[in-house]
């Protein structure tokens, strides 16, 4: 079947604008993930959202980053009045139901912000 | 201190060695162990899951030291597609589902 899909695949915008980045998960997986890697850098947690439970935010480097999943399916993370350091590669995961900790994240392609 | 640190690299070496890979994490309370794989602009895929008794998955073996907090990954008869960055992956105490990634080894594969 099909896997995560995130779009934009870039997202080139200025300084001071809003972004919208959106990760669809895999149908049926409950938990869904958002991060960040930077150049060269590992990758940065940001936000879990697992069923209707309250998302885990702690990764969320200011508040000027949200993210919300509707329906439990579809992610969009929003970054508002973008500066050039959130420049990175955002990347959503998904991981399917309940079954142990040995369940894998299967990730998206990402989204490709830079931030001018 | 880092959660999970591993060795930057890179590690360059010739088709057919046999190469090994280091990661320590901080927190005891770690339950799962991973190794993903990332290639070059692309993103991250299990490579295997690291098992208290040690695994091994064809050329692979992933070992699991919770003493010592410290996980390996080796890989023997390396291939050039073998070239990639390895992430060394930990998931604090059960249900909690926090993957924490280490920054990665990168490893280059010459003919």
């Amino acid at each position: 079947g099909a896997g995560v899909s995130q779009s934009p695949s870039n997202k080139v915008t200025e300084k001071g604008k809003d972004v919208e980045l959106r990760c669809d998960p895999i149908s049926g997986h409950t938990a869904l993930y958002w991060y960040r890697q930077s150049l060269g850098q590992g990758l940065e947690f940001l936000i879990y959202f697992q069923g209707n439970s309250a998302p885990d935010k702690s990764g969320l480097p200011s508040d000027r980053f949200s993210a919300e999943r509707t329906g439990g399916s579809v992610s969009t993370l929003t970054i508002q009045r973008t500066q050039q350091e959130d420049s990175a590669v955002y990347l959503c995961a998904s991981k399917g139901p309940a079954g142990g900790d040995y369940n894998e994240q299967f990730f998206g392609p990402g989204t490709r912000l830079t931030v001018l | 201190r880092k959660e999970v640190e591993q060795d930057p690299g890179p590690f360059n070496v010739p088709e057919g060695a046999t190469v090994a890979f280091n990661c320590t994490y901080s927190n005891s309370a770690s339950q799962s162990f991973f190794w993903y794989r990332q290639d070059c602009r692309k993103e991250p895929k299990l490579l295997m899951s690291v098992y208290s008794s040690g695994n091994e998955d064809g050329r692979f073996t992933a070992q699991l030291n919770r003493a010592s907090q410290y996980i390996s990954l080796l890989i023997r008869d390396s291939k050039l597609s073998d070239s990639a960055t390895y992430l060394c992956v930990v998931n604090l105490s059960g249900g909690y589902n926090k993957l924490i990634f280490g920054a990665g080894t990168r490893l280059a594969v010459h003919p």
